[in-house]
């Protein structure tokens, strides 16, 4: 079973960029598909893309896809998700979630704690 | 953009049953993808707590239930518990969009 551990809280200014983490332990890294979910205060939940580290490329919802990047570091375990040209639309918890294996219609078994992201001038 | 429709909220009395509908779309569920559904304590990150339609996973109590039929779900709780108030969604893999959908949503209450 993985436990994922989310980078901490972020405050950004308007038009800046961000990069949180996501770090993977108690699993094999490779047998995951990551995701990137997030919430708006008081809000639904809303998927934004998605990272097979054993096979990439990332992939991305249309909503996303012209500004945010989601990586994966092999050598360290870990999953980032860099958001860039940030709004106060930006402002919300950003959640690391995986799949068992690589089929992306199957459900997001394990969560991180979530980080928040403060977009203010 | 949430595509799945589900009411804001549910309300009950303890030990009633209650069910949350999950309304989608031609290249979701009418697509026959897997309904997954989700529990959200207040302040917490979102638990999984069905998947593939009517499954739970370990440790779930069998109070909880999912079933759907044709575009639409829905997640049965029977005898509520106080500890049951949270946030409920469901998600579903959509084909036009290539990717996870959520639904709006739908908070219930324990009177």
């Amino acid at each position: 079973q993985v436990q994922l551990v989310q980078s901490g809280a972020e405050l950004k200014k308007p038009g800046s960029s961000v990069k949180l983490s996501c770090k993977a332990s108690g699993g094999t890294f490779k047998t995951y598909t990551f995701n990137w979910v997030r919430q708006a205060p008081g809000q639904g939940l809303e998927w934004m893309g998605g990272i097979i580290p054993l096979f990439g490329p990332p992939f991305y919802a249309q909503d996303f896809q012209d500004r945010v990047t989601i990586t994966a570091d092999d050598s360290t375990s870990a999953v980032y998700m860099e958001l860039s040209s940030l709004t106060s639309d930006d402002t919300a918890v950003y959640y690391c979630a995986t799949v068992d294996g690589y089929n992306r219609e199957d459900p997001l078994r394990y969560w991180g704690q979530g980080t928040l992201v403060t977009v203010s001038s | 953009q949430s595509v799945l429709m589900q009411p804001p909220s549910v309300s009950g009395a303890p030990g009633q049953r209650i069910t949350i509908s999950c309304a989608g779309y031609s290249s979701n569920l009418g697509a026959l993808y897997d309904v997954h559904w989700y529990q959200q304590l207040p302040g917490a990150a979102p638990k999984l707590l069905i998947f593939g339609n009517t499954n739970r996973p370990s440790g779930v109590p069998d109070r909880f239930s999912g079933s759907r039929s044709g575009t639409s779900a829905s997640l049965a709780i029977t005898g509520l518990q106080a500890e049951d108030a949270a946030d409920y969604y469901c998600q579903a893999h959509d084909s036009l969009l290539k990717g996870y959908v959520f639904g709006t949503g739908t908070r219930v209450t324990v009177l």
